[in-house]
C-alpha cells in the first residue's frame, strides 16, 4: 500500500499570502488529522477529517481552515501568512474508529518569510 | 499549553546497550496512549501503543511501561542500534477523542556506535 503523501514538500510566501497544503491519505482510510510542528511548540493538533467532515478541532485561530473531499484526500489552508506559522506541517490518516493507529505523512515545510 | 523555545532532552547510548526513554503524561483522564519514533526529514512513525487498562505491552525489541498513578510512560529499547537514532514522542488520548492527539515534546536519542 502507498504511504500517505502530502503536497507540496516544500513551500515558501511572505506575510500576508494565504497558501493550501495537500494530503493523500492511504487507501480506504477515511481519517485525516493535521498537525503543525515547530522547534518552539513541538507537535500541535489542527483538526481531523472523516466522511468530509471535521470531527475534532485544536486551538488555532480561525485563519487555519481545511477541507475533505469525497475520496478522503484532505487539505488544509491557511490565510493571512504570519511568519509564526513557518512549521512543517504533517497530516495522518487512519481508517477512523476511535482511537487507532495514525500513519504520517513527510510534511510539508512553510518557510513564511 | 504553551511553552516558549523547547529544548529537547537527549539521551545518548552505546550500541547494544539497552535505552530508556521517559515520558510524563498531562491529564489523569487519557486512556490510549502512543509512541512514536521521528527521523530527521520524515514525519513521525507509529511504534507501539498501550490502553490504560494494561501497564505494559511489547512489541519487537520494544516495552512500553505505563504508571497511571504518577501519569508516566516510558518505552524501552533493547539492544540500540544506530538505526534508532531519532526523536522519540510519547502521546495521548482522551477516550472518544478519536484521533485528536497531544504529543509530548519528544526526546532525542543518539546511539554511539
Amino acid at each position: 500500500k502507498a504511504g500517505v503523501t502530502q503536497t507540496p514538500r516544500y513551500l515558501i510566501k511572505t506575510r500576508g499570502q494565504q497558501v493550501t497544503l495537500s494530503c493523500s491519505p492511504i487507501s480506504g482510510h477515511r481519517s485525516v488529522s493535521w498537525y503543525q510542528q515547530t522547534p518552539g511548540q513541538g507537535l500541535q493538533f489542527l483538526f481531523e477529517y472523516f466522511s468530509e467532515t471535521q470531527r475534532n478541532k485544536g486551538n488555532f485561530p480561525g485563519r487555519f481552515s481545511g477541507r475533505q473531499f469525497s475520496n478522503s484526500r484532505s487539505e488544509m489552508n491557511v490565510s493571512t501568512l504570519e511568519l509564526g506559522d513557518s512549521a512543517l506541517y504533517l497530516c495522518a490518516s487512519s481508517v477512523g474508529t476511535v482511537q487507532e493507529t495514525q500513519y504520517f505523512g513527510p510534511g510539508t515545510r512553510l518557510l513564511v518569510l | 499549553g504553551e511553552s516558549v523555545g523547547l529544548h529537547l532532552p537527549t539521551l545518548s547510548v552505546q550500541e547494544g546497550d539497552n535505552s530508556i526513554i521517559n515520558c510524563a503524561y498531562s491529564n489523569s483522564a487519557s486512556d490510549y496512549f502512543i509512541w512514536y519514533k521521528q527521523e530527521s526529514g520524515k514525519g513521525p512513525q507509529f511504534i507501539i501503543d498501550i490502553r490504560s487498562n494494561m501497564d505494559k505491552r511489547q512489541g519487537q525489541r520494544v516495552t512500553v511501561l505505563l504508571n497511571k498513578t504518577v501519569k508516566h510512560l516510558s518505552l524501552q529499547i533493547a539492544a540500540t542500534q544506530p538505526g534508532d537514532s531519532a526523536v522519540y514522542f510519547c502521546a495521548e488520548s482522551l477516550p472518544g477523542g478519536y484521533q485528536k492527539v497531544t504529543f509530548g515534546i519528544g526526546t532525542k536519542l543518539q546511539v554511539i556506535p
